[in-house]
């Protein structure tokens, strides 16, 4: 069964800074991965997609990579503000159509 | 990407009582998905819901308790049947489109 892991649980950050969330996956037959943001009591926000032939993404201040060889990814968040501080979180899916397999995340606090 | 809404979005409910969670998606999708969010934890499958077909439940997740209706390609209900305190979580739909997934707003349910 595909194990996703995330690495920190938590982590805060005075803004401006740039940090990088990491996410571990144990089966590297994966389809593609996913990047959400959910903010408190709220839905997911869809970040990023990579498919597993791409190395990264980018968007806006956000960067993901993908080393599936590895089973892992990392997401990238420049400049930091007070305005990405919600939880990320890692997703992965087998198959298209297939439903993912989620990490437990990262709760993110920028601090003004 | 996908429109989707929940209703309602959220609600307390006594135990013992049922709550039906609808989900509508903009435009048809083949499958369907329900996620159950307990609090301070990531999200878990309960079932992939077809059209014109039962839904298929994951391990730990029963007919019985969460029963799941998919009349056409843009509604799905979630019945959480029979509810205790433990059924306490944020119910999440999603649908996948272009290899890509989606989530409606979530419905954040407290059973007292």
């Amino acid at each position: 069964k595909q194990e996703v892991t995330q690495i920190p649980a938590a982590l805060s950050v005075p803004e401006g800074e740039n940090l990088v969330l990491n996410c571990s996956f144990t089966d590297s037959a994966i389809y593609n991965l996913q990047w959400f943001r959910q903010d408190p009591g709220k839905g997911l926000t869809s970040l990023l997609l990579i498919q597993s032939s791409q190395r990264e993404q980018t968007s806006g201040r956000l960067n993901a990579s993908l080393d599936k060889s590895s089973g892992r990814s990392t997401l990238y968040i420049a400049a930091s503000q007070p305005g990405d501080s919600a939880t990320y979180l890692c997703a992965v899916n087998i198959a298209t159509g297939y439903a993912l397999n989620f990490g437990k995340g990262t709760s993110l606090l920028v601090t003004p | 990407s996908a429109v989707i809404s929940q209703k309602p979005s959220r609600d307390i409910c006594q135990r013992g009582t049922s709550l039906t969670i609808q989900c509508q998606v903009d435009s048809q999708v083949t499958m369907m998905f329900w996620y159950r969010q307990q609090p301070g934890q990531s999200l878990t499958l309960i079932a992939t819901a077809n059209q014109g077909s039962e839904a298929t439940y994951e391990s730990g997740f029963v007919i019985d308790k969460f029963p799941i209706s998919r009349p056409n390609l843009t509604f799905s209900t979630l019945t959480v049947s029979n509810m205790s305190p433990e059924d306490s979580s944020i119910y999440l739909c999603s649908v996948a489109r272009r290899n890509e997934q989606f989530f409606g707003p979530g419905t954040r349910l407290t059973v007292l």
